[in-house]
């Protein structure tokens, strides 16, 4: 089975700052990975996913995540937030043996100070 | 594609009564997964199915909920009778396999049981 831990609930952020969201994951098997971004009063929306191969995967709205094996870890980055990006994020893992099953971690909530 | 279509948006009920939440998956997708989110629990599976059969209701809260698929392109849940525990914001999502597709998620049902 697999776990998902993101570490930080809340995230406060300037406008236009740099911005790390952590996910560490934990599997006995390869995984799947994934980010979702909540908008208020929306549902989830994938942001972006790693399946294979780059380590470094681009989504939508600027945002990155690495995959780094090793550390068991998924962070996701944006260079410049804005407004906009004020939401919930999830990150969630699925395992590569074909159990169709996400597991979500609890949320980071970003918020972005004008 | 609509995407994933949730009925209704918002459901406020008195206790007791019987609810009806009703999701139309988008067109191919052969898993629809049913959640639950709130801000002491998060997200939680209740049920998923796979060409309409269901897979894993170990979610599900207890026997008052119920969930059904009569076809490939709609699933309802069902509470009976609701009770103010029950209020939430339920969240259907279909895939072709969310280990490597990841789910397109409805805009979700907010119940509010009074």
């Amino acid at each position: 089975a697999q776990s998902v831990t993101q570490l930080d609930s809340q995230v406060p952020v300037f406008e236009e700052a740099p911005v790390e969201l952590r996910c560490n994951y934990s599997s006995s098997v390869s995984v799947y990975l994934f980010w979702y971004v909540q908008y208020p009063n929306q549902g989830l929306q994938l942001l972006l996913k790693y399946l294979s191969g780059s380590t470094l995967v681009k989504g939508i709205n600027g945002f990155e995540a690495e995959f780094n094996k090793s550390q068991t870890s998924f962070h996701l980055r944006k260079p410049s937030v804005h407004i906009s990006d004020t939401a919930e994020y999830f990150c969630a893992v699925s395992d590569q043996g074909g159990n169709e099953k996400l597991t979500f971690g609890t949320g980071t909530r970003l918020t972005i100070i004008p | 594609d609509a995407g994933v279509i949730q009925s209704p948006r918002h459901e406020v009920t008195e206790m007791g009564q019987e609810v009806t939440l009703r999701c139309k998956p988008i067109s191919g997708h052969d898993y629809l997964f049913w959640y639950r989110q709130t801000m002491m629990r998060g997200l939680e599976l209740l049920i998923y199915f796979n060409n309409n059969v269901p897979i894993d209701d170990s979610g599900m809260p207890e026997d008052r909920f119920s969930a059904k698929m009569p076809n490939a392109s709609f699933s309802t849940l069902k509470i009976q009778p609701s009770e103010p525990r029950d209020s939430a914001v339920y969240f259907c999502a279909s895939s072709l396999g969310a280990g490597l597709y990841g789910y397109t998620f409805g805009s979700g049902t907010r119940l509010t049981v009074v």
